[in-house]
């Protein structure tokens, strides 16, 4: 079975850019959760959807959104990029809700780079 | 606020040692928590969890301890390989917020 495929992996943008990034969870899968790894930070939650809703929102600015399609791929926008949202953008795949008991998946990643 | 810490960012241990990763967490409605591995250019994998119902769960050469009264959990790995080298995450959960919350991650590096 294929793993959770993130594209591209790596991206340059330039502050006030936008940028989208691409998410293809496990076959089957239905839940994809967003992160964002910073070395200051760690893993950071960014929102997870499920059945093409999101279900839980973690504390960014609204300039961080998302939308799953009926296939359950899902992506995530940037807009009006700043300097400080260069990062490793994760995805996880879950089979269901992303409960602690149901083991998120992740992707390798996208790694955004904000000149 | 950061609600699940890993004090150290690195740790060097001798191939055949013992490696204890530890994680401190300040939420009390945390009762579910896990270990997730990380290698360079790869996303994290799920390592080990435990629940709040237990003090210790055991996988292979991987056993993670959990101590509620002291907001403590170790992981520890024993006997340390090479392929062991990599960013190990702790994360918690209380079950009704759902999402998983990272520590900053420690860096293990086993050494031959």
């Amino acid at each position: 079975k294929a793993g959770v495929t993130q594209t591209p992996r790596y991206l340059i943008k330039t502050r006030g850019q936008q940028v989208t990034l691409s998410c293809s969870p496990i076959s089957g899968h239905r839940s994809v959760s967003w992160y964002q790894q910073t070395p200051g930070q760690g893993l950071q939650f960014l929102f997870e959807y499920f059945s093409e809703t999101q279900r839980n929102k973690g504390n960014f600015p609204g300039r961080f959104s998302g939308r799953q399609f009926s296939n359950s791929r899902s992506e995530m926008n940037v807009s009006t990029l700043e300097l400080g949202d260069s990062a490793l953008y994760l995805c996880a795949s879950s089979l269901q809700r992303a409960t602690p008991t149901d083991t998120q998946y992740f992707g390798p990643g996208t790694r955004l780079t904000v000149l | 606020d950061q609600q699940v810490k890993q004090n150290s960012p690195s740790l060097s241990v001798q191939e055949g040692r013992i490696s204890i990763l530890n994680c401190d967490y300040t939420n009390s409605m945390f009762d579910y928590f896990l270990w997730y591995k990380k290698y360079p250019a790869e996303g994290p994998t799920f390592l080990i969890s435990i629940s709040s119902i237990k003090d210790k769960n055991e996988d292979g050469r991987f056993t993670v301890f959990l101590n509620k009264s002291a907001k403590h959990l170790s992981l520890h790995i024993v006997p340390s390989q090479p392929g062991d080298s990599a960013v190990y995450f702790c994360a918690a959960s209380d079950w009704v917020n759902t999402p998983l919350v990272f520590g900053k991650g420690t860096r293990l590096s086993v050494i031959a």
